[in-house]
């Protein structure tokens, strides 16, 4: 079974600057899809960005990117000029083209925007 | 569009009473998905459905039990709630196959409390 692992359980990052979240996962399949979901305090979960394992480039959406390193099975999330809107629960999930495509989901790390 | 509609959005239970939460999707989606959000765990899959018909288990199915009653609906039922099933219940669905990348899309949550 997959596993996906957030080692950070909590990121405070300023106003403006830069902070990068981590995740890894394991599996032993070679097609999969990677996601990050922002959970703000009102409790929905919105998609931020997603990754095709089998493409090279790191994908992008404005302020944030990931960096996708397959052979070390790590996925991090780098948001830029941080803004106070930023600030929410952060979950990274990793999704099997088998198996009905169930999310599997790591425990999240809470990012904390400083103004 | 609506997306996805969870009712209720709150609820609170004796031990041993039942219940059954409401999803229904407006996006001509296959496969829909019964999560529970619980802290410091992420969230956890508890039952799928792949496409109309079928349903099968996922990592945490004990003491509930889904009926997808047509393509838009998807319901979760505790026949007996018991405190350890105190969580935030989240529906969600994807179009489902092995093509694409598309991510799924949550409702707004079910904040249920058993006492």
């Amino acid at each position: 079974a997959q596993t996906v692992t957030q080692s950070q359980p909590e990121m405070s990052v300023q106003e403006a600057e830069t902070v990068t979240l981590s995740c890894t996962y394991d599996t032993s399949e070679s097609d999969y899809y990677l996601f990050w979901y922002k959970q703000p305090p009102s409790r929905q979960m919105i998609l931020v960005i997603r990754q095709e394992a089998y493409k090279q480039q790191n994908a992008t959406e404005n302020r944030f990117s990931v960096n996708f390193q397959k052979a070390a099975k790590s996925f991090s999330l780098k948001i830029s000029d941080s803004q106070l809107g930023d600030a929410a629960m952060y979950f990274c999930a990793y999704r099997s083209v088998f198996n009905g495509n169930k999310l599997v989901f790591g425990a999240g790390t809470i990012l904390r925007v400083k103004s | 569009n609506a997306g996805v509609t969870q009712t209720p959005k709150f609820q609170v239970l004796k031990t041993g009473q039942s219940m059954t939460l409401q999803c229904a999707q407006d996006m001509n989606h296959n496969s829909m998905y019964w999560y529970r959000q619980d802290p410091g765990m992420g969230l956890r899959l508890i039952y799928y459905s792949a496409s109309e018909g079928t349903t099968d288990k996922g990592e945490v199915p004990n003491g509930y039990n889904v009926s997808r009653l047509n393509k838009r609906e998807f319901s979760l039922r505790l026949e007996s709630a018991a405190p350890s099933q105190t969580s935030v219940y989240f529906c969600a669905s994807t179009k489902g196959g092995r093509g694409g990348n598309q991510p799924q899309h949550f409702g707004d949550g079910t904040r249920l409390s058993i006492l």
